[in-house]
């Protein structure tokens, strides 16, 4: 069964510090879909990246950078040099390549992230 | 713009009356979303579309009712059969009717039930 774990309820960290989100999934396929969304005080969820199951060269955008690597099952995010408006909610998600249509995407409980001035 | 919109912000009903959450898309998305949203929880899905006219229900779809007649519209109503109806309800839309896909949220309205 689908699942993904983010252990980190709560993070806070002084600005311009480095902090990394941990993801572990759980899933019966061997084509999947990895996901991370950015959920700012307003409450809308914004898309950050999409990874596919067989593409594990990590992903680097600006300060955003993130890791998977399918031996540990994991998709972890790393924020470099991190900012005040970098403080969120950031949820890690997982989609089982589609074989019928009651294939959904799972999201982690999130973990909310504290960047302080 | 094109993008996703909910209205209202922010609901209050008494309890026992039923109420419908709005969401509208100019994406041309085939597909839409409704999620709900509890304090320290993630997301779980209410319903889904793939295609005008048709849904299938999500995780926790009890006390819950949508209808989808136009491609752009998916609206949500929170019957009273619903225990707590207290909650963020986030709707989402993606481009084709695979999850595969990234999806494209709204604002979220946030219900509040007394």
């Amino acid at each position: 069964a689908q699942k993904v774990t983010q252990a980190q309820t709560e993070i806070s960290v002084v600005e311009k510090e480095d902090v990394t989100l941990d993801c572990v999934y759980e899933t019966r396929d061997t084509t999947y879909y990895l996901f991370w969304y950015k959920q700012p005080p307003s409450g809308e969820l914004v898309f950050l990246i999409r990874r596919n199951s067989f593409d594990e060269q990590n992903e680097i955008s600006g300060r955003y950078s993130w890791n998977f690597q399918k031996s540990t099952s994991s998709f972890n995010f790393t924020i470099t040099a991190s900012q005040v408006v970098d403080s969120a909610v950031y949820f890690c998600a997982l989609s089982e390549a589609p074989m019928n249509r009651d294939d959904k995407i799972i999201f982690g409980k999130g973990t909310r992230l504290h960047i302080l001035p | 713009d094109g993008g996703i919109t909910q209205s209202p912000k922010y609901l209050f009903r008494k309890e026992g009356q039923n109420v419908t959450l709005s969401c509208e898309q100019n994406l041309n998305h085939d597909a839409m979303y409704w999620y709900r949203q509890d304090p320290g929880q993630g997301l779980r899905l209410i319903y889904y579309s793939q295609i005008v006219n048709d849904f299938q229900k999500g995780d926790i779809a009890e006390g819950y009712s949508v209808s989808r007649e136009k491609k752009e519209s998916f609206p949500l109503t929170v019957t009273s059969a619903q225990k707590n109806p207290t909650a963020f309800y986030l709707c989402a839309s993606s481009i084709l009717a695979e999850v595969t896909y990234e999806q494209y949220f709204g604002p979220g309205t946030r219900l509040t039930v007394t």
